[in-house]
């Protein structure tokens, strides 16, 4: 069966680096989002991309957030200045010809901020 | 209150009985979904259901869908320790189809 798949399963960062997420979602998927689950809380979504661009946002997507779709196949979320509440457990997931069907989330990275 | 609230938060049975989740969302929408998540894991999508569908069937699960409630369940039935995870409901908002507000779960606990 077809899956979404994220790079690293978990990455740990200091404070104020940069860090990109890396996913690789279902090839013939159109419709892509990311989302973020602090440790104990509910699942949150931060954005969702669409035709290459963003079709949406949240309030928590500021300007230290962005994505890119760089070839086709990766889908990365970047976060230019990474602080200790960043850290979470990130999902990508895709859908295919409309986002009104199931999505297939990857398994996640585990992002640290020490 | 928020979007998509699950009862209860918690849950324990024996292998072999059912198991029932609740979940309570505030807005129209226009599908819901359960999905399932093991302890650390990625999310693993489980069933949808149409804002026009009632009932839907999948394997050991069922779900039912009351729009005028504005309330969703799911069944587990013939438990098995396989299936403890946590589970939540997630929604489109107001129709916009374009993002999922999940609920805050239920952990599911089932002993063998």
């Amino acid at each position: 069966e077809p899956e979404v798949t994220q790079t690293p399963s978990h990455q740990v960062t200091q404070m104020g680096q940069e860090v990109i997420l890396r996913c690789v979602p279902i090839s013939n998927h159109l419709y892509f989002y990311w989302y973020r689950q602090i440790l104990g809380q509910k699942v949150e979504f931060l954005v969702s991309f669409y035709n290459n661009e963003i079709s949406e946002k949240s309030e928590i997507f500021d300007d230290q957030f962005s994505v890119e779709r760089p070839d086709g196949s990766n889908f990365t979320l970047k976060i230019r200045s990474t602080k200790l509440e960043d850290s979470a457990m990130y999902f990508c997931a895709s859908t295919g010809t409309a986002p009104t069907y199931g999505y297939t989330f990857g398994s996640g990275t585990r992002l640290t901020v020490v | 209150s928020q979007q998509g609230e699950e009862d209860p938060q918690a849950l324990s049975i024996q292998e072999g009985e059912n198991a029932t989740m609740n979940c309570s969302y505030k807005t129209s929408i226009n599908n819901l979904q359960w999905y399932r998540q093991n302890s650390g894991r990625g999310l693993v999508h489980l069933i949808l259901i149409r804002s026009n569908e009632r009932e839907k069937h999948s394997g050991r699960l069922r779900v039912t869908l009351d729009t005028s409630k504005k309330s969703s369940s799911l069944l587990i039935t013939a438990s098995r320790a396989a299936d403890t995870a946590s589970y939540f409901c997630a929604t489109d908002y107001e129709g916009n189809t374009d993002k999922l507000i999940f609920g805050t779960g239920t952990r599911l606990q089932v002993f063998p």
